[in-house]
């Protein structure tokens, strides 16, 4: 067990909705990582927060938000879902090295999967 | 165009064989990752190095600057060492991360 949660596990939901994935990380690590992972594209990093504040945006659509709360626990929100959005969403998190993204060990969530029909 | 690049794909062995799997990237970077994907999905980091060569039980790590390239080896390989291994990298501009699509190891007892 990472200390990583993440709500729901999984989650089936219809083209055009709009989605809202938990995540809260281990205690005491102020960075928050989001990914993206499907079956054509691998994993793919979407965007990093530390302490509350945006660090580094990867792959991250506009119809895709995220924030991360003073608690520390983050939410990665998906519009207008297509079916191609379909895929699993690991949180990660880390102590936070200056805030830099991938610049101390991670430690993942047990993912989301969303399946958009 | 890859940003890292992982070699094999897949990979099968015989129980206590010694396993390499690549990776080779094209950005600079400030740090590489091991990852490690079960077949669950869950995921493990294993290593984070950003010079030199990292050991912890089995799994032996090195990596190259000036190649660009990193070595994931595994000795005396089990069928618990069955997995997906994933490299990623922390570009040293723009604050970006990159992976591989990973290379999916089989141990056969």
């Amino acid at each position: 067990d990472s200390g990583v949660t993440q709500t729901p596990k999984h989650l089936i939901t219809a083209t055009g909705q709009r989605v809202t994935l938990r995540c809260s990380p281990r205690s005491g690590d102020l960075s928050v990582y989001w990914y993206q992972q499907s079956l054509d594209q691998g994993l793919q990093f979407l965007i990093q927060y530390y302490n509350g504040e945006e660090r580094a945006k990867g792959n991250i659509l506009e119809r895709f938000s995220a924030q991360q709360f003073p608690d520390l626990h983050s939410e990665l929100n998906l519009s207008s879902l297509e079916l191609g959005d379909s895929a699993l969403y690991f949180c990660a998190s880390s102590r936070g090295v200056a805030g830099a993204v991938g610049a101390d060990t991670q430690y993942f969530g047990p993912g989301t999967r969303l399946t958009v029909l | 165009k890859n940003e890292v690049e992982q070699s094999p794909q897949n990979l099968t062995a015989q129980e206590g064989e010694f396993i390499t799997i690549n990776c080779s990237y094209s950005v600079g970077i400030s740090a590489l990752h091991w990852l490690q994907q079960h077949p669950g999905g869950g995921i493990v980091s294993l290593f984070m190095l950003s010079s030199g060569k990292k050991k912890h039980g089995r799994l032996i790590a090195t990596i190259n600057i000036q190649e660009k390239h990193s070595s994931l080896h595994i000795t005396a390989s089990h069928p618990r060492d069955s997995a997906v291994y994933i490299c990623a990298v922390r570009s040293n501009t723009g604050n970006q991360f990159y992976f591989g699509t990973g290379t999916s190891l089989t141990v056969i007892p």
